[in-house]
C-alpha cells in the first residue's frame, strides 16, 4: 500500500540551530509533495509544495524542501528556526493511482528559545 | 475569500450515538476530502467528493459515510460511535478536479465519544 514515512515524530531544537525533517513515500508513479504545518490552536497551513520543475522548491518563512525522485524523498528544512516555528509538521503525497493525498504521521517541533 | 467552515467546532457524544459533521468549502471549489486526526497516527483519509460524487474511499468502516451536496457543501455522517471515534474531524477543499491541487484545510470539528 502506499505510504508516507516521517522519520522523527518529536524533534527539539534551540533558536537558530538547522532544521531538516524526513520525508519518504512509497509510490514509484506520478506524485505531488506538499509540506503542511499546524500551529497550536490553528489550522492545518500550507508550507511549500511541488508539482515538477526544479527540485529545490521553497516555501513560506523560510522554509525549502527539496525532492529526490531517486530516494522518494522530500525533506524540509530550514537553516534557523525560530521560537515561533514551534508547530506540528506534516508530509503530504499525492498519488495519480487512485488520486488520493496520503499524509504522514507528522513531527511536532519545538524550538526552545 | 472565505475559507473552509467546518461546523460544529466541537462535539461530545456517547457511545451508540450518530453524529453528523458539516464543511462549506472555499467558494468556487468543486472537491471536498475529509480526514480524521489522532495523535500520533496524522491524518487518516475517509474520503472525498467532487461535484455530488464520491470519487474515493479511506479504510474506514461503512459506519462512516459522507455526501456532497449541489452547492458543493459535504456533510459526514459516524453511526453507532465508538470510543476509538474521538478524534479530530478535518474537511479541506481543493479548486481543481484533482485533489493534487492544493487542499485548504478548515479548523476541524473536535468529536469527544463518552
Amino acid at each position: 500500500a502506499q505510504s508516507v514515512s516521517q522519520h522523527n515524530h518529536h524533534v527539539i531544537l534551540s533558536e537558530a540551530a538547522s532544521l531538516e525533517l524526513g520525508c519518504n513515500y512509497s509510490y514509484g508513479g506520478t506524485v505531488n509533495l506538499f509540506w503542511y504545518v499546524q500551529y497550536p490552536g490553528q489550522h492545518l497551513q500550507l508550507l511549500l509544495k511541488y508539482f515538477s520543475g526544479d527540485p529545490l522548491v521553497k516555501g513560506i518563512k523560510g522554509f525549502e524542501a527539496e525532492f529526490i525522485k531517486s530516494k522518494f524523498s522530500f525533506n524540509l528544512r530550514k537553516p534557523s528556526v525560530q521560537w515561533s516555528d514551534t508547530a506540528e509538521y506534516f508530509c503530504a503525497v499525492h498519488m495519480e493511482y487512485g488520486n488520493k493525498l496520503v499524509f504522514g504521521a507528522g513531527t511536532i517541533l519545538r524550538v526552545k528559545s | 475569500k472565505a475559507g473552509v467552515t467546518q461546523t460544529p467546532r466541537y462535539l461530545i457524544k456517547t457511545r451508540g450515538q450518530q453524529v453528523t459533521l458539516s464543511c462549506s468549502p472555499i467558494s468556487g471549489h468543486r472537491s471536498v476530502s475529509w480526514y480524521q486526526q489522532t495523535p500520533g497516527q496524522g491524518l487518516q483519509f475517509l474520503f472525498e467528493y467532487f461535484s455530488e460524487t464520491q470519487r474515493n474511499k479511506g479504510n474506514f468502516p461503512g459506519r462512516f459515510s459522507g455526501r456532497q451536496f449541489s452547492n458543493s457543501r459535504s456533510e459526514m455522517n459516524v453511526s453507532t460511535l465508538e470510543l476509538g471515534d474521538s478524534a479530530l474531524y478535518l474537511c479541506a477543499s481543493s479548486e481543481g478536479s484533482s485533489i493534487g491541487t492544493e487542499a485548504f484545510f478548515g479548523q476541524g470539528t473536535r468529536l469527544t465519544v463518552v
